[in-house]
């Protein structure tokens, strides 16, 4: 039984430029949030989807948006990149009955932005 | 609001010694609690959990009990050993309304045990 997977594992960007993060949520989870995890800090909830919708989001700008598609996989887009968006990014996935809180999550996708 | 406090780290320990990580919360209605552990370079890993007050949640020789009255999560765990050095995470999660589903974390605490 596969777990959450992401890609890519690690990625370099110069300010201001677009990125795209991939997730896979566990089999038989529909529901899927993203986390920031800034160096030495604990994860910050971004946005959850499900049913291909934004169901619930974090304080983060506009610039941090999301998809969801009809498999349940799910993408997290960040514009005009800041040297402050360098972190661990974290997807979960959970079902989305009973159970729903509790969360397992991906190996993350290291970003560094220069 | 939602939120949770933990002990401030480092923690290091002997191998074989008693391991407490205390967590406090605060909370609208009575949340999911949870403990994550981040090994080195990887992702979070679900530790335990507990659903309702007086619930013990335990694996690995790790165990912690939802206290209501006191807000507390608190870490335990007999005898550690090297392979449990990582950071520790506590959090907690809406169990119904605008932010059902979704976790609070703490900020961590590295744990360090030596042989």
């Amino acid at each position: 039984d596969a777990g959450v997977t992401q890609s890519p594992t690690h990625l370099i960007k110069t300010r201001g430029q677009q990125v795209t993060l991939r997730c896979s949520p566990k089999s038989g989870h529909d529901t899927v949030s993203w986390y920031q995890q800034a160096l030495g800090q604990g994860p910050q909830f971004i946005f959850q989807y499900y049913e291909e919708e934004e169901r619930q989001r974090g304080n983060f700008p506009d610039r941090f948006s999301g998809h969801q598609f009809p498999n349940y996989s799910s993408e997290l887009n960040v514009n005009a990149l800041l040297l402050g968006d360098s972190a661990l990014y974290l997807c979960a996935s959970s079902p989305s009955g009973p159970g729903v809180e509790t969360q397992y999550f991906g190996p993350g996708t290291r970003l560094l932005v220069l | 609001g939602n939120s949770v406090t933990q002990m401030e780290g480092p923690v290091t320990l002997s191998e074989e010694a008693f391991l407490t990580i205390n967590c406090t919360y605060t909370a609208t209605g009575y949340p999911s609690l949870f403990w994550y552990v981040q090994y080195p370079g990887e992702g979070l890993q679900l530790l335990l959990k507990a659903t309702k007050a007086d619930d013990k949640g335990s694996n690995k020789g790790f165990e912690a009990t939802y206290r209501k009255e006191t807000t507390s999560f608190h870490l335990e765990k007999g005898s550690v050993q090297v392979s449990d050095s990582a950071v520790y995470f506590c959090a907690l999660s809406p169990i119904r309304g605008s932010t059902l589903g979704r976790l609070y974390f703490g900020r961590g605490t590295q744990l360090t045990v030596w042989p």
